[in-house]
């Protein structure tokens, strides 16, 4: 079993704030990173998939950076605002293994007004 | 919306039982994968099918096997069922097989409660 860890835990932030958090996984045979937003009562919704190191990608307010050769990826939240509130997972593949998915335990992110 | 649909949405039965789960994928993708979320654990791989057939095997229990059908919908049977068993399960599709990078759209869940 791959390990995909991810931190912190879980965060509270004020309505503006700009955040980020990590997402540590194995450096060697890279797939593929896919990042999740998931909110309460939904499904998980897909933000990124990234695959090249350096790799940069940005959605609205959301950004994400990907560094393979130390096993790591970032997602950053600019001006955060309360309808970012979710659980934000990556999602870790293997080259061994293709497109099966190894989550990461998420990020639980509550913006307050 | 992802466009993947699962049935049921909530599932009641009791230890020893059988149930089947259904999920019909996005139109256009032909791959299936099956996701076990259990109260203390993220999201675990289960199964992956492409076209019709099985193509990944994660750490799915004996007692639980899954098909895809020639109209591409999938169902995951869950046999001799034990309370550990209760869990959200998620059905996920993509364009891709085993060796893509695609993205995997994610249904509403079933979420299974066993008594």
């Amino acid at each position: 079993i791959l390990n995909v860890e991810q931190s912190p835990q879980s965060l509270h932030v004020q309505e503006g704030d700009s955040t980020n958090f990590t997402c540590s996984f194995p450096s060697s045979n890279f797939y593929a990173l896919h990042w999740y937003r998931w909110e309460t009562a939904k499904s998980p919704e897909a933000l990124f998939v990234m695959t090249l190191n350096g790799d940069e990608k940005k959605k609205g307010r959301i950004s994400a950076t990907l560094n393979t050769k130390e096993g790591y990826s970032y997602l950053y939240i600019k001006g955060s605002q309360p309808e970012d509130s979710a659980t934000y997972l990556c999602a870790f593949t293997h080259r061994d293994t293709g497109n099966q998915f190894y989550f990461g335990t998420g990020t639980s992110l509550t913006v307050i007004p | 919306d992802s466009g993947v649909t699962q049935t049921p949405k909530h599932l009641i039965t009791a230890t020893g039982q059988r149930v089947t789960l259904r999920c019909s994928p996005r139109s256009g993708d032909l791959s299936v994968y099956w996701y076990q979320q259990s109260l203390d654990q993220g999201l675990q791989f289960l199964i992956q099918y492409y076209n019709g057939e099985e193509r990944a095997k994660g750490n799915i229990l004996e007692r639980f096997s899954a098909q895809q059908f020639p109209d591409l919908h999938s169902e995951l049977n869950l046999s001799s069922l034990e309370l550990g068993d209760s869990a959200l399960y998620f059905c996920a599709s993509s364009v891709g097989g085993v060796w893509s990078t695609d993205t995997q759209y994610f249904g509403p869940g079933t979420r299974l409660t066993v008594l």
